[in-house]
C-alpha cells in the first residue's frame, strides 16, 4: 500500500522568501505524484503532477517540484512567496495504473508581510 | 475545463436523518470519488466508482452508501446521520490515475 508523509502541518514564511513544502512517499511500484492547493472553503486545485519523464515539473502560480526516486521525495518549492500563496497544500500519490489517490495530511502555508 | 458540481455548499441536518449529497461532473469521466476532510486527518476515501452502477469501498465506508445510476452523477448517502459525520465532503472525478482528480467545491455538513 502507498502512503504519503508531509513534514510539518504548518509552515510560516515571509513574503518574498523561499517556499519549501516537504513530501515523502512510499509506493511498491513507480508512482504518479501530485500537489494540490486548497484555499479556504474551496475544493482542491491541481498545482502540478509527475507521471513520467523529466523529474523537475513546473506548475501553476510559479510552483515547481522535483521527483527524487532515491529519496522517495517530491518536495514543492517556490522562489518567492506571495501573500496569495497562503493556503493548504496536499501531496498525493498513486501507483501507476491505479486511479485512487492517497493524500498526505496537508501543510498549511502561512505568509506574513 | 472539467467541472464538478456539488449541489450544496453548506448543510445542517439532525441526528438520525437520511442525508443525500449530490455530485455531477460534465466531462464524461469514468471514475468518481467521495472523500471526507477533517482537520489534521487530511482526505480520507469513503467510496469510489469506476463505472455506472459500480461502487467500491474506500478506507472509511462505515455509515455511508453511494449510488451511481448515471455516469455523470455520484451520490453519497448517510443512512442515519450522526454527529461524528460532521465534516467537509469532497467529490472528485478523473479519467485515470495519471490525470489526477478534478474536485468539486465541497459540502460542509453539520449534524446536530
Amino acid at each position: 500500500a502507498q502512503s504519503v508523509t508531509q513534514l510539518g502541518s504548518h509552515v510560516s514564511v515571509s513574503e518574498g522568501a523561499l517556499v519549501l513544502l516537504r513530501c515523502n512517499y512510499s509506493s511498491s511500484v513507480p508512482p504518479y505524484l501530485f500537489w494540490y492547493v486548497q484555499y479556504p472553503n474551496q475544493g482542491l486545485q491541481l498545482l502540478l503532477k509527475y507521471t513520467t519523464g523529466a523529474t523537475l515539473v513546473k506548475g501553476i502560480n510559479g510552483f515547481e517540484a522535483e521527483f527524487k526516486k532515491s529519496e522517495t521525495s517530491f518536495h514543492l518549492t517556490k522562489p518567492s512567496a506571495h501573500m496569495s500563496d497562503a493556503a493548504e497544500y496536499f501531496c498525493a500519490v498513486t501507483p501507476s495504473g491505479y486511479s485512487t489517490l492517497t493524500f498526505g495530511k496537508g501543510t498549511m502555508l502561512l505568509v506574513s508581510p | 475545463d472539467v467541472k464538478v458540481t456539488q449541489s450544496s455548499r453548506y448543510l445542517v441536518k439532525r441526528t438520525g436523518e437520511k442525508v443525500f449529497l449530490e455530485c455531477v461532473q460534465d466531462m464524461d469521466h469514468e471514475n468518481m470519488f467521495w472523500y471526507r476532510q477533517d482537520p489534521g486527518l487530511g482526505l480520507r476515501l469513503i467510496y469510489f466508482s469506476y463505472d455506472v452502477k459500480m461502487k467500491e469501498k474506500g478506507d472509511i465506508p462505515e455509515g455511508y452508501s453511494v449510488s451511481r445510476e448515471k455516469k455523470e452523477r455520484f451520490s453519497l448517502i448517510l443512512e442515519s446521520a450522526s454527529t461524528n459525520q460532521t465534516s467537509m465532503y469532497l467529490c472528485a472525478s478523473s479519467l485515470g490515475g495519471r490525470d489526477g482528480y478534478t474536485f468539486g467545491s465541497g459540502t460542509r455538513l453539520t449534524v446536530v
